[in-house]
């Protein structure tokens, strides 16, 4: 079974439009995470969720917000996407005083033309 | 906040040889330090992690290294194989205030391991 699974695996879509990226998690962690990865392959925190609570909110356009329905879920809605949105997101997950830390999911890699 | 510079950038070995890639921290406050793994078309897998109260880890061909007074730690790859071609991160875990719990990267190290 996936421990973080993502949805789509890619997302080829034109400006201007809206798009969603869902996350779900079946370890029972308590927080989760959305990671941006850049051409370099660059990692950059974007955003955690800690039970379904906003705890990091990296300086990220306003166009880009979280949602986190449940603690096992978190998802990514991006509105009027730009060319330089283009990326692989990745959803990770973990656990408060856990050893082991994070585990990503296997990424949706957003092309905007 | 956090600032984490991992070196080289790309490494290329002969299968065999042994491989070795650095990172320096900022915060002295940090105190966990994951190191993964990235394949091609894949999310980074953790492959090995030290805490600040240990100063080496191994298991198996990999072991990391953690000198906190300097602020740097290091992975160290033994007998490479093709298949541990990859892109390695390295990251350090914030410990307080708004950092706490944050995982900062490195940049990354793409390995390349020739037969």
């Amino acid at each position: 079974d996936t421990a973080v699974s993502q949805t789509p695996k890619y997302l080829v879509t034109q400006m201007g439009n809206d798009k969603s990226i869902k996350c779900e998690q079946n370890l029972g962690h308590d927080t989760m995470y959305w990671y941006k990865q850049d051409s370099k392959k660059f990692l950059k925190i974007m955003f955690s969720y800690n039970n379904k609570e906003l705890i990091i909110n990296e300086t990220v356009p306003n166009r880009f917000s979280p949602k986190s329905p449940d603690k096992a879920h978190l998802n990514l809605h991006i509105n009027s996407l730009e060319l330089g949105d283009s990326a692989v997101y990745f959803c990770a997950s973990s656990q408060e005083g856990q050893i082991g830390g994070y585990t990503f999911g296997s990424g949706t890699r957003l092309t905007v033309v | 906040g956090e600032n984490v510079e991992q070196h080289p950038s790309t490494l290329s070995v002969q299968e065999g040889d042994s491989a070795v890639i650095k990172c320096t921290y900022s915060d002295s406050a940090s105190n966990y330090f994951p190191w993964y793994k990235q394949e091609l078309g894949k999310g980074p897998q953790l492959i090995i992690d030290i805490r600040s109260n240990v100063g080496e880890k191994k298991d198996q061909r990999i072991a990391v290294t953690l000198n906190k007074t300097a602020k740097h730690f290091s992975l160290h790859i033994t007998e490479t194989q093709p298949e541990d071609s990859a892109v390695y991160f390295c990251a350090a875990e914030g410990a307080g205030g708004t950092s706490y719990g944050k995982l900062t990267f490195g940049q990354g190290t793409i390995l390349t391991v020739h037969p």
